[in-house]
């Protein structure tokens, strides 16, 4: 599976919309962008995943570059339950895929 | 919303017990999987399972530990001979088809005493 690039941490004012960037940049093909969020030692929560359409849900959207190479997760209007560690994974939708987490940007709201 | 879950929620065990963690994945997924989290570090991926076999397994996932489906509805990891090094939150995944989205269970944090 390709390898993700994110920034370690960011800040977002409780209200405005979070933007968290990733780097895909040898994602191949049959390769989805999964992001999930792990708040404090809780299980990883799904959020969204895309191929090569932006895509939204009731939670966020996600932006992807027309070359696939990067990423963004856009949450429209941040909270304070929304600080959490994000983590962009790029799956290979062949087979039963692992999920490989890297160190994900941990995003602090405020108030 | 149908979710998977995980029981105990903490387990303190003596080094060199047997314990063994339960998950209930969701009722219509057929794949599962465990991922471990040490205190500060990354998840990492132990074991997908498919169809009573192990699909993958991580060089973690070693003699020491095992999966098993018992009956319909139960998926368990057993961890032979407990290390201090085992201590870590444990996480339960299930997926509907392999190449689809997991939903992590809220874990079970393991403790070896």
């Amino acid at each position: 599976d390709a390898k993700t690039t994110q920034p370690p941490s960011m800040d977002c004012a409780e209200g405005r919309a979070a933007n968290l960037p990733c780097n895909h940049s040898t994602i191949s093909g049959n390769e989805y962008v999964y992001w999930y969020r792990q708040i404090h030692s809780q299980g990883p929560q799904y959020i969204i995943h895309g191929l090569k359409n932006n895509e939204t849900n009731e939670m966020a959207s996600l932006i992807i570059t027309e070359d696939r190479k990067s990423s963004t997760l856009i949450l429209p209007h941040a909270t304070l339950r929304d600080t959490a560690v994000y983590y962009c994974i790029v799956v290979n939708t062949g087979t039963a895929s692992k999920l490989t987490f890297g160190t994900g940007t941990r995003l602090q709201v405020t108030l | 919303e149908p979710e998977v879950t995980q029981t105990p929620s903490h387990q303190v065990t003596q080094m060199g017990q047997e314990v063994i963690l339960r998950c209930v994945p969701i009722s219509n997924h057929l794949y599962f999987y465990w991922y471990r989290q040490i205190l500060g570090q990354k998840v990492e991926f132990l074991v997908s399972f498919y169809n009573n076999e192990i699909s993958e397994k991580s060089e973690i996932f070693d003699d020491q530990f095992s999966v098993e489906r018992p009956d319909g509805s139960n998926f368990t990891l057993k961890i032979r001979s407990t290390k201090l090094e085992d201590s870590a939150m444990y996480f339960c995944a299930s997926s509907e088809q392999g190449a689809d989205t997991q939903y992590f269970g809220p874990g079970t944090r393991l403790t070896v005493l």
